[in-house]
């Protein structure tokens, strides 16, 4: 089992609807989680931390499920720039263990 | 602010050539990373910093050195490039461990 799954995708959504993306992590004693997003060729950029109770900025919403080592993140009311690869990323010992992301195109 | 700055950005090698991609971070950060990216697959992790003199290696390290004689400068040496090592190399840095990372634009690395 690998140390951070994510939905395979790719989802393709047309523009205003809301889509949830879903990880899980393995490492029971992950300490940090996080949601980067990924444009074509380009470097991952920090989205969101998550946090325990949830957290919300503007469209975007992750939720922590530490008993079932589960990460969401929803995004409502899509715009075509959301189009990206979106990673999750869970922190523990050291290292930063990366998913392999879920590819979204939002749609006109 | 520069952030992070990685260089070169693009580098085409032939095998058996060795090089040093350079990252350098302004923000006094003492955890720095550096990655690979294949296509269609997520970051892996080559070595890592929790702060100056101390390395570690990550999910695939072979192949690759690192040193971290400063804060602010994590360059990562390829010994003897080899044609499986033709990726997309991003190097990152955190305040501490445990916090968000902030990437540079990457190095794309060719091996012939």
């Amino acid at each position: 089992r690998k140390e951070v799954e994510q939905d395979p995708g790719p989802f393709n959504v047309p523009e205003g609807a809301t889509v949830a993306f879903n990880c899980t992590y393995s490492n029971s004693a992950s300490q940090s989680f996080f949601w980067y997003r990924q444009d074509c060729r380009k470097e991952p950029k920090l989205l969101m931390s998550v946090y325990s109770s949830g957290n919300e900025d503007g469209r975007f919403t992750a939720q922590l499920n530490r008993a079932s080592q589960y990460i969401s993140l929803l995004i409502r009311d899509s715009k075509l720039s959301d189009s990206a690869t979106y990673l999750c990323v869970v922190y523990y010992g050291q290292n930063f263990v990366f998913g392999p992301g879920t590819r979204l195109s939002v749609l006109p | 602010n520069a952030g992070v700055t990685q260089t070169p950005k693009f580098q085409v090698l032939k095998t058996g050539q060795s090089m040093t991609l350079q990252c350098a971070q302004d923000m006094n950060h003492e955890y720095m990373s550096w990655y690979r990216q294949d296509p269609g697959m997520g970051l892996r992790l080559i070595h890592y910093s929790v702060g100056a003199g101390i390395t570690d290696q990550g999910e695939v390290p072979n192949g690759y050195n690192v040193s971290r004689s400063t804060t602010e400068d994590f360059p990562l040496r390829l010994l003897s490039a080899a044609p499986s090592q033709t990726s997309v190399y991003f190097c990152a840095s955190s305040l501490k461990g445990n916090q968000p990372q902030h990437f540079g634009d990457g190095t794309r690395l060719s091996i012939l």
